[in-house]
């Protein structure tokens, strides 16, 4: 079975622009969540999505948004970038919504904001 | 908001040395613990969910024990090696279903 994907793995944006990055879940799994590293933080909780509508929100400013479609992929999209948002954004998907179920992450995506 | 400790921050040990660190969280409202190793370069892997007070689960030369009523977990490895090295990661879900609280994690180097 195919693991969770990611696309781009890298990507330099400059201030102001906006950026969307995709994740592909594992076949079947109806969660995704997204994740965003930045250098000395853990991991912090942007959102999840599970069957097309956001279960879960953390504590991130509304430039940052998501969307889940039919097939359980999911977009998120940040706007009016800063340069704080430069970060590994994780996204990671599970199968149903319960707590015990297991989290597969994705490789990343890079992304630098000049 | 979830208040998740790991202990230690960092730490370095010797190719066959047995280590352990810790996880702290609340102790009550416990749903599950989840544990990651994560490499550098690579995703964060799954290695155990634990549910049960007492849980005690096993990878290979490593091992998690859980304390639902004090609020902690012990990861351990024994006979560590190279390729152990990694952040250690827990993570108790917020709410029943809900999304995982990360911890800092542990970042274990072992040493040929």
């Amino acid at each position: 079975k195919a693991g969770v994907t990611q696309t781009p793995r890298y990507l330099i944006k400059t201030r102001g622009q906006q950026v969307t990055l995709s994740c592909s879940p594992i076949s079947g799994h109806r969660s995704v969540s997204w994740y965003q590293q930045t250098p000395g933080q853990g991991l912090q909780f942007l959102f999840e999505y599970f069957s097309e509508t956001q279960r879960n929100k953390g504590n991130f400013p509304g430039r940052f948004s998501g969307r889940q479609f039919s097939n359980s992929r999911s977009e998120m999209n940040v706007s009016t970038l800063e340069l704080g948002d430069s970060a590994l954004y994780l996204c990671a998907s599970r199968i149903g919504g319960s707590s015990t179920d297991t989290q597969y992450f994705g490789p990343g995506t890079r992304l630098t904001v000049l | 908001i979830l208040n998740v400790e790991q202990s230690p921050q960092s730490l370095h040990v010797q190719e066959g040395d047995s280590t352990n660190f810790t996880c702290s969280f609340p102790s009550s409202n416990f749903y599950a613990l989840h544990w990651y190793r994560w490499e550098t370069a690579k995703s964060p892997e799954a290695l155990f969910v634990m549910t049960l007070n007492g849980d005690e689960k096993k990878k290979g030369r490593i091992s998690a024990t859980l304390n639902t009523k004090e609020g902690y977990s012990y990861l351990y490895i024994k006979g560590s090696q190279p390729e152990d090295s990694a952040t250690y990661l827990c993570a108790p879900p917020v709410t029943s279903g809900s999304r995982l609280t990360f911890g800092e994690g542990t970042q274990l180097t072992v040493n040929p």
